[in-house]
């Protein structure tokens, strides 16, 4: 089956550490966007990628990382900058259809920091 | 910037009921516009979508037309069901903001039997 997959699902962190959040496509997709749920305020971008070795700040890049070395992979580092980690994570990657553009999202990685 | 404005919840309604949701936006150029639905715990699931005025996206059983004179992408749906309960979140796509998503804060919807 194609799709998006994020790991783990659940993520404990001791304050202070950094952690990777993992997100792997077999779409085939370019494109690809890392963002964050918080309660109330809706999804908002992280970072994003238009294409291999190549990726850009969204809205709220302070404290996070990221690479792009494979199509299939984008990887989310929340460094020990972030001040206020614990949240939910999602993953997305956008397509272009006969009829446009779309994105896909993972299942999401619940991060707490305690 | 490109931005969406949403209905605020949460929204209770009976099964049965008539459901709408309001979505309003603004961007440049000619975005694509997009429903997207959140259950407890998981990501989020394409609902329905349009790609230029006067399109009308539908899904489901959820409908929405894409409306450049007012900027707006309501949602509707005749008659909800319980298993319709979950958040909706409105959302836009441009090419003038180099193809990121940006979203509404999201409409939590309680259906009651």
């Amino acid at each position: 089956d194609g799709g998006i997959t994020q790991s783990p699902k659940y993520l404990f962190r001791k304050e202070g550490q950094n952690v990777t959040l993992s997100c792997e496509q077999n779409l085939n997709h370019d494109a690809m966007y890392w963002y964050r749920q918080d309660p109330g305020q809706g999804l908002r971008l992280i970072y994003y990628s238009q294409i291999v070795n190549d990726f850009q700040k969204g809205d709220i890049a302070e404290g996070y990382s990221v690479s792009r070395e494979k199509k299939e992979s984008f990887p989310l580092t929340v460094t020990s900058a972030q001040k206020n980690p614990t949240a939910f994570y999602l993953c997305a990657s956008r397509t272009w259809s006969g009829d446009g553009t779309e994105a896909f999202f993972g299942q999401g990685t619940r991060l707490t920091v305690v | 910037g490109d931005s969406v404005t949403q209905m605020e919840g949460p929204v209770t309604l009976s099964e049965e009921a008539f459901l709408t949701i309001n979505c309003t936006y603004t961007a440049t150029g000619y975005p694509s516009l997009f429903w997207y639905v959140q259950y407890p715990g998981e990501g989020l699931q394409l609902l329905l979508k349009a790609t230029k005025a006067d399109d009308k996206g539908s899904n489901k059983g959820f409908e929405a037309t894409y409306r450049k004179e007012t900027t707006s992408f309501h949602l509707e749906k005749g008659s909800v069901q319980v298993s319709d309960s979950a958040v909706y979140f409105c959302a836009l796509m441009s090419g003038g903001s180099n193809y990121k998503l940006t979203f509404g804060k999201g409409t939590l919807l309680t259906v009651n039997p």
